[in-house]
């Protein structure tokens, strides 16, 4: 079984609508949660980052963490064509970052 | 700008030769990494370092190798380069101390034939 699992979709949704991404994961230490946008024949770029449980906002996009489900989600309102890309849930069990953990990766189109 | 570089963008070679990615961080970070990323499997940890001359293995280290001389450089050399080992590589870095962020290269797409 993997750590992290992620539905690689591809998805493809129309300007305007409500995005979900998610990802589930099996090792209860993990604390720190991360998503990554890629685009196409570029390095990932960080996202969001969540610590624990809860949620965060940042503009269109909002991270949540649900530790006693180990499952987080990423959530776009609005979504925008700029936004098509690849997604990539991460996790790390401690504060040093130094041990990440990728999920494969969502591909997301947004069509005008 | 500080920023990190990968070279070369992409690579063709042969199987069985040796093969050098560089990698170069211009923010004095004490961490590096490298990851390949295949269809399928996302990105995987090769090798990381804390510092110089700190070295430590990842998830798939087998056939890759690095070297930390100074702080700004990590290359990562395939040994003897197999089919199995195409794949897109990334270099990161991050600094020592609290926060989670990993900032990646542009990338190296490699084909080994």
């Amino acid at each position: 079984q993997k750590e992290v699992e992620q539905d690689p979709g591809p998805l493809s949704v129309p300007e305007g609508a409500i995005v979900s991404l998610n990802c589930t994961y099996s090792n209860s230490a993990f604390q720190y949660f991360m998503w990554y946008r890629q685009y196409s024949r570029k390095g990932p770029e960080l996202l969001m980052y969540t610590y624990s449980s809860g949620n965060k906002e940042d503009g269109r996009f909002t991270a949540q963490v649900d530790k006693s489900s180990k499952y987080i989600s990423l959530f776009i309102r609005d979504s925008q064509p700029s936004d098509s890309a690849t997604y990539l849930c991460a996790m790390s069990g401690d504060g040093t970052g130094n041990q990440f953990y990728f999920g494969t990766g969502t591909s997301l189109t947004v069509i005008p | 700008d500080a920023e990190i570089t990968q070279s070369p963008r992409h690579k063709i070679t042969e199987t069985g030769r040796q093969v050098t990615l560089a990698c170069h961080q211009t923010w004095n970070h004490n961490n590096m990494f490298w990851y390949r990323q295949d269809l399928g499997h996302g990105l995987r940890l090769i090798h990381y370092s804390y510092g110089v001359q700190d070295t430590n293995k990842g998830e798939v280290s087998d056939g890759y190798s690095v070297s930390r001389s100074n702080t700004e450089d990590l290359p990562l050399t395939l040994e003897s380069a197999a089919s199995s080992q195409t794949s897109v590589y990334f270099c990161a870095s991050r600094p020592s101390g609290s926060g989670n962020e990993q900032f990646f290269g542009p990338g190296t797409r490699l084909t080994v034939l």
